[in-house]
């Protein structure tokens, strides 16, 4: 079992959409948890970070992180075509992060 | 403008020739590490360093190595290449961790397409 599930998509929705993306994994050491945004032939871009549990919000993007059941999930609200990209999420406990494989989403117009 | 660059951005090689990619980041971070990224993989670490002269391997190192002489540049040098080693590379940095609380931006390079041919 990898570190980090996260499923591949694509995930195809239409504007206006709320969306969900969410990741599992399995090392309860894992303390910083993040999202990064990947525009197609450009590097990532961190979008959240959340330490341990509890949700933060930013605009139209919300992250959760549930400690107990090693589950965390990235909310994006009235989803815009300008959103499609890749999301990976990435978690730590010390220094070394691990990405989850990213999932692809579509926004149409 | 803060960022982090890396070349060449395309790279197209043969089997066994050496070749380096270099990483420059201009924010005078203390951390910076490399990655693989492959479809269905994911990002993979391969090397990290916490400062000059401080490297160590990630979660695929094989294939690979790193120097970290200058705290701006952190080239990944791959001596004799293998179609394997095919790949998206992105260079990162950012800021040295420290406190349970702190968490410092990783700063992603535009990453480099490597073919081995």
């Amino acid at each position: 079992q990898k570190e980090v599930e996260q499923d591949p998509g694509p995930l195809s929705v239409p504007e206006g959409a709320i969306v969900s993306l969410n990741c599992t994994y399995s090392n309860s050491a894992f303390q910083y948890f993040m999202w990064y945004r990947q525009y197609s032939r450009k590097g990532p871009e961190l979008l959240m970070y959340t330490y341990s549990s509890g949700n933060k919000e930013d605009g139209r993007f919300t992250a959760q992180v549930d400690k107990s059941s090693k589950y965390i999930s990235l909310f994006i609200r009235d989803s815009q075509p300008s959103d499609s990209a890749t999301y990976l999420c990435a978690m730590r406990g010390s220094y070394i992060p691990t990405f989850g494989r990213g999932t692809s989403l579509i926004v149409h117009p | 403008e803060a960022q982090v660059t890396q070349n060449p951005r395309y790279l197209i090689t043969v089997t066994g020739k050496k070749l380096t990619v270099t990483c420059s980041q201009n924010m005078n971070h203390e951390y910076m590490s490399w990655y693989r990224q492959d479809p269905g993989l994911g990002l993979r670490q391969i090397y990290y360093s916490m400062n000059v002269e401080v490297t160590d391997k990630g979660d695929v190192p094989e294939g690979y190595k790193v120097s970290r002489k200058e705290k701006r540049n952190f080239p990944l040098i791959l001596e004799s290449p293998s179609p394997n080693q095919t790949s998206l590379y992105f260079c990162a940095s950012s800021s040295a961790t420290s406190g349970t609380r702190s968490y410092n931006e990783q700063f992603f390079g535009p990453g480099t397409r490597l073919t081995v041919l």
